[in-house]
């Protein structure tokens, strides 16, 4: 069964500092891997879909990589700002057999960007 | 385009009663999925649909029941609601080229 672990569980920091937020899997074999953002009482924004062949993506101040043989992926926040206090989640997507499309989620890490 | 629409946005029940939970998306996904979010547990899967007519369980089907009759529309039933439903219901869609995946905004139910 897939796991999905995130760390840290929450983080604090300054405005401007850079940052990386870390999801670990325990199934690489062929998945996709999809990073959300999610605030107080919304829904999940989608904001990088690495896929299985690829080793990274970026969006503007976020550039997400993931390395398949350790079982990892990796978000990086650059000059974070307060506007970007929020939850964020990692899934994993399965991309074979039955199971295809399928999301499990790690349980996120809640990030506070302070003035 | 709209995404994934949910409705209600919220909802009360009553121990017993029983309701649906509707969610329609407008991007022609053949993917759509029922996920629920408990605090501090993470999003677990409930059902899930790989296109019209064709319905499978994920990690927690008990006491939920689907059905996709178009490729719009993926409605959660939940019959005798129970305090352990308490929870916030994301429906989300897919399409199988790239598995990206879209979510709508929820619904908060509380059964009481």
């Amino acid at each position: 069964k897939q796991e999905v672990t995130q760390i840290p569980a929450a983080l604090s920091v300054p405005e401007g500092e850079n940052l990386v937020l870390n999801c670990s899997f325990t199934d690489s074999a062929i998945y996709n891997l999809q990073w959300f953002r999610q605030d107080p009482g919304k829904g999940l924004t989608s904001l990088l879909l690495i896929q299985s062949s690829q080793r990274e993506q970026t969006s503007g101040r976020l550039n997400a990589s993931l390395d398949k043989s350790s079982g990892r992926s990796t978000l990086y926040i650059a000059a974070s700002q307060p506007g970007d206090s929020a939850t964020y989640l990692c899934a994993v997507i399965y991309v074979g057999g039955t199971s295809y499309g399928k999301l499990t989620f790690g349980q996120g890490t809640i990030l506070t960007v302070h003035p | 385009n709209a995404g994934v629409t949910q409705t209600p946005k919220f909802r009360i029940l009553k121990i017993g009663q029983s309701m649906t939970l509707q969610c329609t998306q407008d991007m022609n996904h053949n993917y759509m999925y029922w996920y629920r979010q408990d605090p501090g547990m993470g999003l677990k899967l409930i059902y899930y649909s790989v296109g019209a007519g064709i319905t499978d369980k994920g990690e927690v089907p008990n006491g939920y029941n689907v059905s996709r009759s178009t490729t719009e529309d993926f409605p959660l039933r939940l019959e005798l609601a129970a305090p352990s439903q308490t929870s916030v219901y994301f429906c989300a869609s897919s399409w199988p080229g790239d598995t990206e995946a879209f979510f709508g905004q929820g619904t908060r139910l509380t059964v009481v």
